[in-house]
């Protein structure tokens, strides 16, 4: 597709619900980033994958989140045990570098799913 | 602690004239900052980029102006233009991958 596809754009989940998240990169993208935007604040970085694999999740809130990109394309972002507190918008980027050769290669960002736990 | 900030929730700017988003940020070691800009309901959508060892870089009616020294940029439109009305938000990494994100700055441009 032209841009990043997310879905879906809203979810509603009741505490204790797991939800899953996908994202839909621009083909060809090396890069994969998850973000998490609570109200009010910036973006703030969950994990990033270069191709399938997962090098670095340290932005990860607790272990109740998960992500995963198993063939280096559409990614999924797990959530288990919703709390009320993970309440966002999860922004799914994609860049055409890897790495470090990101300077020409800006984040291309999808709509956001806003999540919303009862 | 915020490393990337933009203090100024909101600004409001009649059409036509300079718009001047400001950001501060505390890490010496980040080396390339980007602006981006997002409408409601809209990922962000990259505007422009610099790197340290530039102070400017201009895109059309977008300049964006880093002073190392005081650990500053800003984001220069001219002239504005009521499209232009949504949420900047200035962005740093060292580096790397990751992008450290201010809290952003609502642009409201008066027709």
């Amino acid at each position: 597709g032209a841009g990043v596809s997310q879905s879906p754009r809203y979810k509603v989940a009741k505490r204790g619900q797991d939800v899953a998240l996908r994202c839909d990169p621009i083909s060809g993208h090396v890069s994969l980033f998850w973000y998490q935007q609570a109200l009010g604040q910036g973006p703030e970085f969950l994990t990033y994958f270069q191709n399938e694999a997962q090098l670095d999740k340290s932005g990860l809130p607790s272990d109740r989140f998960f992500a995963e990109r198993p063939e280096g394309s559409v990614s999924t972002l797990k959530i288990q045990r919703t709390q009320q507190e993970d309440s966002a918008v999860y922004l799914c980027a994609s860049s055409l570098e890897s790495g470090e050769s990101s300077y020409n290669s800006p984040l291309h960002f999808g709509n956001g799913t806003r999540l919303t736990v009862t | 602690d915020q490393q990337v900030k933009q203090n100024s929730p909101s600004l409001s700017v009649q059409e036509g004239r300079i718009s001047i988003l400001n950001c501060d940020y505390t890490n010496s070691m980040f080396d390339y900052f980007l602006w981006y800009k997002k409408y409601p309901a809209e990922g962000p959508t990259f505007l422009i980029s610099i790197s340290s060892i530039k102070d400017k870089n201009e895109d059309g009616r977008f300049t964006v102006f880093l002073n190392k020294s005081a650990k500053h940029l800003s984001l220069h439109i001219v002239p504005s233009q009521p499209g232009d009305s949504a949420v900047y938000f200035c962005a740093a990494s060292s580096g790397t991958y990751k992008y450290i994100f201010g809290t952003g700055t609502r642009l409201k441009v008066l027709a």
